[in-house]
């Protein structure tokens, strides 16, 4: 079964610093890995995904992620935060089953970003 | 292109009374998700549908959540009756096709709150 960890329900950055989310997952098979947005009221939006190939995967706003398949590890990082990053981020796992592509989502990361 | 539309975006019932929520999701898309978000957590999966079959429907609670997707396009989610427990923002996804690494859209949501 796939799991999915996100150490830090919130993180509180300065405008202009790094962030850096933490994501581990467990998975039985070689994982397709997910990171989306949910801004105030809204839908989530994806960020960026990992699927096959390179393992350093950049996304929109600046993100990027890394897949370390010895770490189990997905974290996701953007150099020098802005205001409007202030936002909820999910961490999500999928394996193709026979039951089709579920995800598995972490518990989220809330993000508060400081002037 | 249009998204993935929700609605009621609130609605607040009391236990034991009966609400249903509807979804379109994006134009073409064959598969469509439900997700129910607790508040605090991440979005766990209540079914998915492939065109207007049932794909995987192991987290739904049967007792009392229905769903259907008639002619493979729009999507009705039924609870009955409701509980205190159900609480909660209840999002729609789409995805063009079902495939492990394919992106789901989602919809605002709708936010459900039972006194």
């Amino acid at each position: 079964a796939q799991s999915v960890t996100q150490l830090g329900s919130h993180v509180s950055v300065s405008e202009g610093a790094l962030v850096l989310l933490r994501c581990n997952y467990s998975s039985s098979v070689p994982p397709y890995l997910f990171w989306y947005v949910q801004y105030p009221n809204q839908g989530l939006q994806l960020l960026l995904k990992y699927t096959t190939g390179a393992t350093l995967v950049k996304g929109i706003n600046g993100f990027e992620a890394e897949f370390k398949k010895s770490e189990t590890s997905f974290h996701l990082t953007k150099p020098s935060a802005h205001m409007s990053d202030a936002a909820e981020y999910f961490c999500a796992v999928s394996e193709f089953e026979a039951a089709g592509n579920k995800l598995t989502f972490g518990g989220g990361t809330r993000v508060l970003v400081k002037p | 292109e249009a998204g993935v539309a929700q609605s009621p975006r609130y609605k607040i019932i009391e236990k034991r009374q009966s609400v249903a929520f509807w979804c379109n999701p994006i134009s073409g898309h064959a598969t469509l998700y439900w997700y129910q978000q607790i508040l605090g957590q991440g979005p766990k999966l209540l079914i998915q549908f492939q065109n207007n079959g049932v794909v995987d429907d192991s987290q739904l609670p049967k007792d009392r959540f229905s769903a259907e997707r008639l002619k493979g396009v729009d999507s009705t989610l039924k609870i009955q009756p409701a509980k205190l427990e159900d609480s909660a923002v209840y999002l729609c996804a789409s995805s063009l096709v079902a495939g492990a690494s394919n992106e789901q859209f989602f919809g605002p949501g709708t936010r459900l709150t039972v006194l």
